[in-house]
């Protein structure tokens, strides 16, 4: 069965500085990933996916990730945040080949950003 | 084009009630997922119904909970005679193939009291 964690719950910085969000998973397989946000008060987004291709992939709003297969990571960055950016982030992995293609989440990462 | 929508998004029972979650999925989309979020804890898929089938149902509790979606109208998620432990906020989700991404509506938030 796949698993996704996620590092760190609770995430507080300042306006400007980066972010990165650690994202592992377990799963022998072929996996897509994806990042997902839900700003306070709204549903799920999708910040941005990987396929295939490109490990290196950009997301809206500035954000990027890179698929390490190797440490089976997909960690989620961004050089500056925003106040905006306040939210709770979600890493998520589905198995293309499994029938049921449901995602498995990380527990999340609220991430807080002091004006 | 209309997202994902979800009704009610606020659902309040009685222990022992039965509760009726409502998706509309995308238009176009005919894969409609659910998956439940307990407080403090991330999203836990459910079930995956495509028009007329129950896929998978792997993450479904065994007993009170079901769900279907008729060729016609919305998918359900059904909760009989529910607890204090199911309240917790339900997501529906919708995508146009298996293999594609998933859109996410509102969620229904139901408390058990």
């Amino acid at each position: 069965a796949q698993s996704v964690s996620q590092h760190n719950h609770h995430v507080i910085l300042s306006e400007a500085a980066s972010l990165e969000l650690g994202c592992n998973y377990s799963y022998g397989g072929t996996v897509n990933l994806f990042w997902y946000v839900q700003y306070p008060g709204q549903h799920l987004q999708l910040l941005l996916k990987y396929f295939s291709g490109d490990p290196l992939v950009k997301g809206i709003k500035g954000f990027e990730a890179e698929f390490i297969k190797s440490k089976f990571s997909f960690n989620l960055r961004k050089p500056s945040v925003q106040w905006s950016d306040t939210a709770e982030y979600f890493c998520a992995v589905a198995a293309p080949n499994n029938a049921g293609n449901m995602l498995t989440f990380g527990g999340g990462t609220r991430l807080m950003v002091k004006p | 084009n209309a997202g994902v929508m979800q009704n009610p998004r606020h659902l309040v029972r009685r222990r022992g009630q039965e509760a009726r979650l409502r998706c509309s999925p995308m238009k176009g989309h005919s894969h409609v997922y659910w998956y439940r979020q307990l407080p403090e804890e991330g999203l836990k898929f459910m079930v995956y119904l495509q028009k007329e089938n129950i896929i998978d149902e792997s993450g479904m509790p065994k007993e009170r909970f079901s769900a279907e979606f008729p060729k016609e109208g919305p998918s359900i998620l059904r909760i009989q005679q529910v607890v204090r432990g199911d309240s917790a906020a339900y997501f529906c989700a919708s995508s146009w193939d298996r293999g594609n991404e998933q859109y996410f509506g509102p969620g229904t938030r139901l408390t058990v009291t």
